[in-house]
């Protein structure tokens, strides 16, 4: 089956500095990937839709200047936030879509808990 | 505006049955996703229904009826390990998923 990679699985830093995420499809193409951010006891919120080769779409409220989405091949997303604050600790979870598939199935990745001291 | 409803919370007893449901108004439709989450961990696809209709996956079963924005997800022979979050989502127009705020389901023995 298809199957979706974070890493890392859990981050701690200090406020103000910066923490790249990566996703990878380990074994299909995946055109979009999806950004998500879940806090505690709370459903999956979209940040932000990243299509391979094109800017990522942000949802409303989403900073995109603190969120960078970089999408740069058909099996790699990488999610950066810039300058992290403590409000910014959350699960951050990836999803991706199989180019090759008709139903439109998300696959997810394990998930990333950042804290931020 | 586009919604997912679904029950907070559901408790029941090993070994029954359980059916959560999922009312939906989306821009568009183009199908519905059940997932499960264990705690701290992310999302697990469960299914997924285009189609009027009831399918049939092992103990797990969904229900979708487009005309009335109602789908619902069967649980049978309820397990220990079945305790977590139910989430459903609807596709819209856009092939965005809309997400429901999730149904915790607690297994009693």
């Amino acid at each position: 089956g298809a199957v979706v990679s974070q890493h890392p699985s859990w981050v701690i830093c200090k406020s103000g500095t910066s923490v790249k995420i990566e996703c990878r499809s380990l074994d299909f193409q995946a055109t979009t990937m999806f950004w998500y951010r879940q806090f505690p006891k709370q459903s999956l919120m979209l940040m932000a839709t990243s299509n391979e080769g094109s800017k990522a779409t942000y949802e409303q409220g989403v900073e995109k200047d603190k969120f960078l989405i970089n999408h740069a091949s058909l099996t790699l997303s990488t999610l950066t936030v810039t300058s992290a604050h403590p409000e910014d600790s959350s699960f951050y979870i990836c999803s991706a879509r199989d180019s090759l598939e008709d139903h439109n199935e998300q696959f997810f990745g394990p998930g990333t808990r950042l804290t931020v001291l | 505006g586009q919604n997912i409803d679904q029950p907070t919370e559901m408790t029941a007893t090993e070994g029954a049955i359980v059916q959560i449901n999922c009312t939906y108004q989306t821009s568009g439709f183009n199908g519905l996703f059940w997932y499960q989450q264990h705690a701290g961990e992310a999302p697990t696809f469960l299914s997924y229904n285009v189609l009027d209709g009831l399918e049939e996956k092992g103990r797990f079963s969904s229900f979708l009826s487009r005309s009335k924005g109602y789908s619902y997800l069967l649980l049978k022979e309820l397990q220990m390990k079945d305790s977590a979050s139910y989430l459903c989502a609807a596709l819209d127009s856009n092939y965005q998923l809309i997400w429901g705020a999730g149904t915790k389901l607690i297994i009693k023995p």
